[in-house]
């Protein structure tokens, strides 16, 4: 079975456009979370989206926004690129997203020039 | 304080040598928690439960420490294919939370 795959894998944006990431899950899995990981850093926590809604969201601002479709599969768009926002950009699922261990795409590699 | 903290390392051992990682925690209301392990540029990939009651794989034991709120993974007879970086992660109801990982050298 195919695991988690994400796409694109890597991409190079400007500051001030926008992005789409997509997702898909592995088969089965009806939670897909998103995490920011910089270099030298542990992966932090973007949005968690289960069923369609969006279960929970980590600290960062509304440029950041997500959705998830009736197939589970999993879109996060980022607005207003800055410099910051380069990093390594994972998708993660889970059956059903809660105390459960996810798992992890290759990710998106963002470069924001 | 940082929710998950670790030690950043690195860890340099040689080939079969022991070594262990400790992490420890904030949230004493935490339910679950994993040792992930991630390779440089790739994704973390889920190495292993923690249970309190201990969790043993081949090489690999998890331990948990609810009383010191700390996770421990000791790895015996360490193999080159080792090297990587280690992440302890706690879990909450809807997020994972991730230390910043401790980095494993084994070298020949």
């Amino acid at each position: 079975d195919a695991g988690v795959t994400q796409s694109p894998t890597h991409l190079i944006k400007t500051r001030g456009q926008h992005v789409t990431l997509r997702c898909s899950p592995i088969s089965g899995h009806k939670s897909v979370s998103w995490y920011q990981q910089v270099l030298g850093q542990g992966p932090q926590f973007i949005f968690q989206y289960y069923e369609k809604e969006e279960r929970g969201r980590g600290n960062f601002p509304d440029r950041f926004s997500a959705r998830q479709f009736p197939n589970y599969s999993s879109e996060l768009n980022v607005n207003a690129l800055l410099l910051g926002d380069s990093a390594l950009y994972l998708c993660a699922s889970s059956l059903e997203g809660s105390y459960q261990p996810q798992h992890f795409g290759d990710g998106t590699r963002l470069s924001i020039l | 304080r940082k929710e998950v903290e670790q030690d950043p390392g690195p860890f340099n051992v040689p080939e079969g040598a022991t070594v262990a990682f400790n992490c420890t925690y904030s949230n004493s209301a935490s339910q679950s928690f994993f040792w992930y392990r991630q390779d440089c540029r790739k994704e973390p990939k889920l190495l292993m439960s923690v249970y309190s009651s201990g969790n043993e794989d081949g090489r690999f034991t998890a331990q948990l420490n609810r009383a010191s709120q700390y996770i421990s993974l000791l790895i015996r007879d360490s193999k080159l294919s080792d090297s990587a970086t280690y992440l302890c992660v706690e879990t909450g109801f809807q997020k994972l939370v991730f230390g910043t990982g401790t980095r494993l050298l084994v070298s020949p």
